[in-house]
Parts: C-alpha cells; structure tokens; sequence
C-alpha cells in the first residue's frame, strides 16, 4: 500500500525559532492535508492543499502542495510554546477518500 | 453538532469480551471514516461510509471487526472476541459530501482508547 515518509520524527527548537517538516511519497495524492494532535485528543486539521504547486498560509502556518503530487511542506514561523504537539501529513487518495498518514513529527518548543 | 462526538471516551475490555464504540459525525457530513491509532503514532484506515452504505471496506478484519452506519444512530465499531492487540485508540472522521467541490478534508473526533487486559 502507499507510505508517506515524514521527517523529522522529532524536533527540539526554541520559542521564536521557524519550524519546517516535510512529506514524500512513492506515489500520487490529490490532496494533502497538515494536522496537529494534542494527547488525548484528535487530529485537528491546520491546512488542506488542493492543487499541485498550491501554496497556502493559515496565519503562522504555511504549507505547500508539491509539484510533482509526491511531496508536501509544512513551516511553522516565530514557534510558540503551544505549538508543541504532534504534527501528521496525510495524503488523500483519489476515488476512496482514504487518508494515508506520515508517523508524525513531534515538536518540542522550548520557552 | 459541530463536532465528530465519540464514545465512550475510554473502553476496557478483557480478552475475548466484545468491544463497540459509536460515532455521532458532524451535522450534514455523508462520509464517516474509521482510524486506529497504535503505538508509534501509526493510523491505520479501517472502514469508510457514504451515508448508510460501506464505501470502502479494504482495511476491515474481516473476521472479528464489524461497523455500521444506519439512518438516525450515531456510527459503530464493534469488536469481536477482543484480542491484546486490538488495544489502540480508534478515531472517527467524517467529511462533507465531494459533491461540494473536489475531496473534501476530514474532521475527527477524539477518539476511544480501547484497552484489552
């Protein structure tokens, strides 16, 4: 089945420091979609990017849509301490709707 | 409601009891989505509704694992002769109709943390 390769699996960054992770795939999604989870909570969705090339900011969240329909980025500008969490990619496959998640990037923000 | 509502919020079972989580989705979604969380962070898609009917079914355990979506009832999960590792918290999603333009994204709810002892 498809994968998605996240990275980094973790980071440790100061408060104020931009943030950047990132998704590749051996094949094709339609959408890619950014969220964030709290413990114990679910998945709350930050960005959803509909089109190849797509770039699309949600105040200090910017994400973009890859080219080639493989990959997508997600940044994180001036880090604050509720910015930690953990952050998943997930590729939407045509026709099912399924989504198909990374392992994760867990952040750290270090007041 | 404004929000995919799950429960219980916590389940414990011992093994080889029957599990069965339900899943209210949000007001007007048609697409409701099931997900197991597992150790490591990993989800797993399990099973896919269009309104009342399975839409996909490719991650389903045939044997022991059931869902349903029938018109007027939240959405369930049932688990049969529960085993160690079907512990795991068990998220739905659901999603607006594609009809409204292109896929839609999926908002979940917190989930059930299923232990089996």
């Amino acid at each position: 089945g498809q994968q998605l390769n996240q990275s980094p699996q973790s980071m440790f960054i100061q408060e104020g420091e931009d943030v950047s992770m990132n998704c590749t795939s051996s094949s094709i999604f339609n959408t890619w979609l950014w969220y964030k989870q709290d413990p114990g909570e679910g998945p709350v969705l930050l960005i959803a990017l509909y089109k190849a090339g797509e770039l699309t900011s949600n105040g200090r969240l910017t994400a973009q849509f890859g080219i080639t329909r493989k990959d997508s980025f997600l940044n994180i500008s001036a880090s604050i301490p509720s910015d930690v969490g953990i952050y998943f990619c997930a590729g939407m496959e045509g026709g099912s709707e399924k989504l198909v998640f990374g392992k994760g990037t867990k952040l750290t923000v270090n007041p | 409601g404004e929000e995919v509502a799950q429960t219980p919020k916590h389940l414990v079972r011992g093994e080889g009891q029957k599990a069965k989580l339900y899943c209210a989705p949000i007001k007007g979604h048609s697409y409701v989505f099931w997900y197991q969380q597992v150790l490591k962070n990993e989800f797993k898609f399990l099973i896919s509704f269009q309104n009342e009917n399975v839409f996909d079914e490719t991650g389903m355990p045939k044997e022991r694992f059931s869902a349903k979506c029938l018109p007027n009832s939240p959405c369930s999960l049932e688990i049969q002769a529960t085993k160690l590792e079907d512990s795991a918290v068990y998220f739905c999603a659901s999603s607006q109709s594609a009809d409204r333009g292109g896929n839609q994204p999926q908002h979940f709810g917190d989930g059930t943390r299923l232990s089996i002892l």
